[in-house]
């Protein structure tokens, strides 16, 4: 089975554009969660989908939105970008929403200049 | 709230045992879990525990769990320099939601 995907794999965006990052799970599984990491404030999630339904959120401001398709496949978008929104974030999949273990993606790479 | 603590450095020499430890809050927890992180790549699920066992065993790696003290360790046995990288323990706190520790950054010294 193919591992999860995200694209693209590094992006630089200057401060006030918005941008969409990509995420396509492991075939079968349901669950998309979103993670940032940062070195200042480490591993921090981002929000979780489940059968094209926000189940849970994590403490970011409304800028950071998320959807979930029909075929499991999800995008986080971000808008008005701000320096420190620099960082990684990671995808990660699993077969149902809750108690299952989750598979990482190698995550976006993004730099806001 | 949530906090997960790890200490952030560890270096071993190869051939020895590696400990990582970890201490949590959250004892509503179902599972545990390590990940490992190589430079500049993603997460890599190493193992789990699941909240009633004691230890878990898988090949080089042992997990316990002292859910007392809330206390989670994981042991590398005849640590390689391939094993040099960032270990986070986490721990699930609902709905696939994982709370990080810091990471534990392991060198391994040839």
């Amino acid at each position: 089975k193919a591992g999860v995907t995200q694209t693209p794999r590094y992006l630089i965006k200057t401060r006030g554009q918005q941008v969409t990052l990509s995420c396509s799970p492991i075939s079968g599984h349901r669950s998309v969660s979103w993670y940032q990491q940062t070195p200042g404030q480490g591993l921090q999630f981002l929000f979780e989908y489940f059968s094209e339904t926000q189940r849970n959120k994590g403490n970011f401001p409304g800028r950071f939105s998320g959807r979930q398709f029909s075929n499991s496949r999800s995008e986080m978008n971000v808008s008005t970008l701000e320096l420190g929104d620099s960082a990684l974030y990671l995808c990660a999949s699993s077969p149902l929403s809750g108690g299952e273990t989750q598979y990482f993606g190698p995550g976006t790479r993004l730099l806001v200049l | 709230g949530e906090d997960v603590e790890q200490s952030l450095f560890l270096s071993v020499r190869e051939g020895d045992s590696s400990v990582i430890n970890c201490t949590y809050t959250d004892s509503s927890s179902t599972y545990l879990y390590w990940y490992k992180q190589e430079p500049g790549a993603g997460l890599q699920l190493l193992t789990y525990i699941f909240s009633n066992m004691d230890m878990k065993q898988d090949q080089r790696l042992t997990v316990l769990l002292n859910k007392k003290d809330k206390h989670l360790s994981l042991r590398i046995a005849d640590t390689q320099t391939g094993d040099s990288a960032i270990y986070f323990c986490a721990e699930d706190i609902g709905a696939n939601n994982l709370f990080f520790g810091t990471g534990t950054r392991l060198t391994v010294i040839p």
